[in-house]
């Protein structure tokens, strides 16, 4: 069975600062991944997915995740990043049944 | 293009009443459907998922139950609710890809 672990509960970071938020997964075939972000209150948003190909991928909002293999990773990033980006993200492995394994999450507070 | 709502958005309800939370999409056929539990402080946890009318699958036993009525419409319900059902109900749909899209969700507190 497939699972996800973010290693971060909570990260804390300065407008205008980079951003980056951890993945590991385990799954023994190739990995379907996945980075959603949920605001307060409201459903879950998908950011980006890698299914295979550049291991580097875009997203919407100015993020990008690399996919490593070798470290089971796949860590989120922001160059610099706005206030609207304090929310909680998640990170998802899905398997060939078409379901997905959620990490618990990790908020961002982002302070002026 | 594709959305999913759900409603209500937000629900107070007594120990031991009924519940049915409706979740329905609008502009694909023949979805795969999810429900999620989101509890304070955790991740999400599939509670059921449908390939088609009619065919439900439980991924934890529970006091809850799902139904599929129709080809885009998905429902939870339970007939007496408990306290530890309390939490932010999540549905999502696929297209077959392996991506997921989510709705508003629903706040259930019980009481």
């Amino acid at each position: 069975a497939q699972s996800v672990t973010q290693p971060d509960i909570h990260i804390t970071v300065s407008e205008g600062a980079s951003l980056e938020l951890r993945c590991n997964y385990s799954y023994g075939a190739t990995p379907y991944l996945f980075w959603y972000v949920q605001s307060p209150g409201q459903g879950l948003q998908l950011l980006l997915k890698y299914f295979s190909g550049d291991t580097l991928v875009q997203g919407i909002k100015g993020f990008e995740a690399e996919f490593k293999r070798s470290q089971s990773s796949f860590n989120l990033r922001k160059p610099s990043v706005h206030w609207s980006d304090a929310a909680e993200y998640f990170c998802a492995v899905g398997s060939n049944d078409y379901k997905l394994s959620f990490g618990a999450g990790t908020t961002v507070t982002v302070r002026a | 293009s594709q959305t999913i709502h759900q409603w209500p958005a937000t629900l107070v309800q007594p120990v031991g009443s009924p519940l049915s939370l409706e979740c329905t999409v609008e502009g694909t056929s023949n979805p795969n459907l999810y429900w999620y539990r989101q509890a304070a402080g955790r991740g999400l946890q599939l509670l059921f998922y449908s390939v088609g009318i009619g065919q439900i699958s439980s991924e934890v036993p529970q006091n809850l139950s799902a139904s599929r009525p129709q080809d885009r419409q998905f429902i939870l319900s339970s007939k007496k609710l408990l306290l530890s059902d309390s939490g932010f109900y999540l549905c999502a749909w696929s297209g077959g890809e392996h991506e997921q899209f989510f709705g508003p969700g629903t706040r259930l507190t019980v009481l």
